[in-house]
């Protein structure tokens, strides 16, 4: 099975600016890799998928890029409702386990 | 608009089943793979496995075969979980989550069922 990794596991940052979280993936999984965003006492929400295709209605300042085993997302200017935790997924081998997420909070 | 409801909240005591519905609604449910995502409190996303809504196949990931089953009602867009045989250690949010146009990502999810088990 393929172990997916998420750094950092906390990640600080003041509204307004970037964020950049990192995913890596124990093996190749192609360009197949999703990320969610949870806020707390809510389901996960599908950011992106296809490594940088945004979801439906997903604002402009996410950005996927990668391929291969390493995969960031990046929040170009954090807004207040950008605080949540972020997990990514592999679905190119089954089983298509997510990381352990990264929290993003307030600094 | 497509929509995933889930069942309510659930106290359960050790040793009892328990049975979570997921209906779909704002798309044909046949053609779209339907999830199952375990989140213990404080912790990640675990993928339980799958069920094929066409056949009805289920797929069970390691760790989640014996005293889980899915099971679906197509006639109401439904897929169900049932846990037998609830452990402590099932307290957790159960999602349903809906796989994608063929890729394999979930692109949407029920709100999600809280599940306590405690005596």
């Amino acid at each position: 099975e393929i172990v997916m990794t998420q750094s950092p596991a906390t990640l600080s940052v003041s509204p307004g600016e970037r964020a950049t979280l990192s995913c890596r993936a124990s093996q190749s999984v192609s360009s197949n890799l999703a990320w969610y965003q949870q806020k707390p006492g809510q389901a996960p929400r599908l950011l992106i998928y296809g490594a940088s295709t945004r979801a439906t209605g997903i604002p402009a300042r996410f950005s996927g890029s990668g391929s291969g085993t390493e995969f960031t997302l990046t929040i170009s200017s954090l807004q207040s409702e950008d605080f949540a935790v972020y997990y990514c997924q592999q679905y190119n081998n089954w089983p298509p386990f997510f990381g352990p997420g990264t929290k993003v909070d307030i600094k | 608009q497509v929509q995933l409801v889930q069942s309510g909240s659930e106290l359960k005591k050790p040793g009892a089943s328990v049975k979570v519905s997921c209906k779909a609604s704002g798309y044909t449910f046949t053609s779209y793979a339907m999830n199952w995502v375990r989140q213990a409190p404080g912790q990640g996303l675990e993928w339980m496995g799958w069920i094929n809504t066409n056949t009805g196949n289920p797929t069970y990931a390691q760790g989640f075969t014996g005293r889980f089953v899915f099971s679906l009602d197509t006639s109401v867009s439904t897929a169900y979980l049932q846990i037998s045989s609830l452990k402590a250690e099932d307290t957790a949010v159960y999602y349903c989550a809906r796989e994608g146009d063929g890729s394999g990502e979930f692109d949407y999810w029920g709100q999600g069922t809280l599940v306590t088990v405690s005596s």
